[in-house]
């Protein structure tokens, strides 16, 4: 059974469009995340949420919005779509962050965002 | 800022030998050092935790050091093995709950 999973692999859009990518863990974890891993493969958190509530939000554009439904889903939002949007984008899990919880992320297969 | 390099960017050693991958951090207020194996257009995958109070974990043929103090990591695979080949990323996990990840080390393991 596949523990992150991520929806779309890929997607292809034309400048300007909103998209979502959608994700989910059947792990149980409280903790996920999203991540942007560019073309230099350098990879950066963008958003954490932890049972529901967000609890990191780098400075990313507004135009990008994570929305959780339920702990075992975190969906990332992105309006306007630009060219420098192009990316990898990972979803993934832990358990809840804590001086010694062994927060092993578990990440999804990513989705390839291509911005025309 | 915490900033996370590892050296080298890429390596290319015979099936057989010995390697080792460096992770060096900025600033040592770290909860857990992470080792990540990508493989091209896959998600990561974990292969090692060090907890800040352990100095080393090991699974298989990899094993991980960690130095807190000199903000350094090490991660030793053992009779590499072209399976092996695939870019390898440290992660700190900091105060504040926050992630940083290095650049990768792609390694490539010739037959």
């Amino acid at each position: 059974d596949t523990a992150v999973s991520q929806t779309p692999k890929y997607l292809v859009t034309q400048m300007g469009n909103d998209k979502s990518i959608k994700c989910e863990q059947n792990l149980g974890h409280d903790t996920m995340y999203w991540y942007k891993q560019d073309s230099k493969k350098f990879l950066k958190i963008m958003f954490s949420y932890n049972n529901k509530e967000l609890i990191i939000n780098e400075t990313v554009p507004n135009r990008f919005s994570p929305k959780s439904p339920d702990k075992a889903h975190l969906n990332l939002h992105i309006n306007s779509l630009e060219l420098g949007d192009s990316a990898v984008y990972f979803c993934a899990s832990s358990l809840p962050p804590g001086l010694d919880t062994p927060d092993t992320q578990y990440f999804g297969p990513g989705t390839r965002l291509t911005v025309l | 800022k915490q900033e996370v390099t590892q050296i080298p960017a890429a390596l290319s050693v015979p099936e057989g030998e010995n390697l080792v991958l460096n992770c060096s951090f900025t600033d040592s207020a770290i909860y857990n050092l992470q080792w990540f194996r990508q493989d091209p257009g896959k998600g990561l995958t974990s292969l090692l935790l060090i907890q800040s109070s352990q100095r080393e974990q090991t699974s298989g043929r990899l094993n991980a050091s960690l130095d807190k103090s000199s903000g350094r990591s090490t991660l030793y695979i053992a009779a590499s093995q072209p399976g092996d080949s695939a870019t390898y990323l440290c992660a700190v996990r900091a105060t504040g709950n926050q992630f940083y990840f290095g650049t990768g080390t792609s390694l490539t393991v010739i037959p």
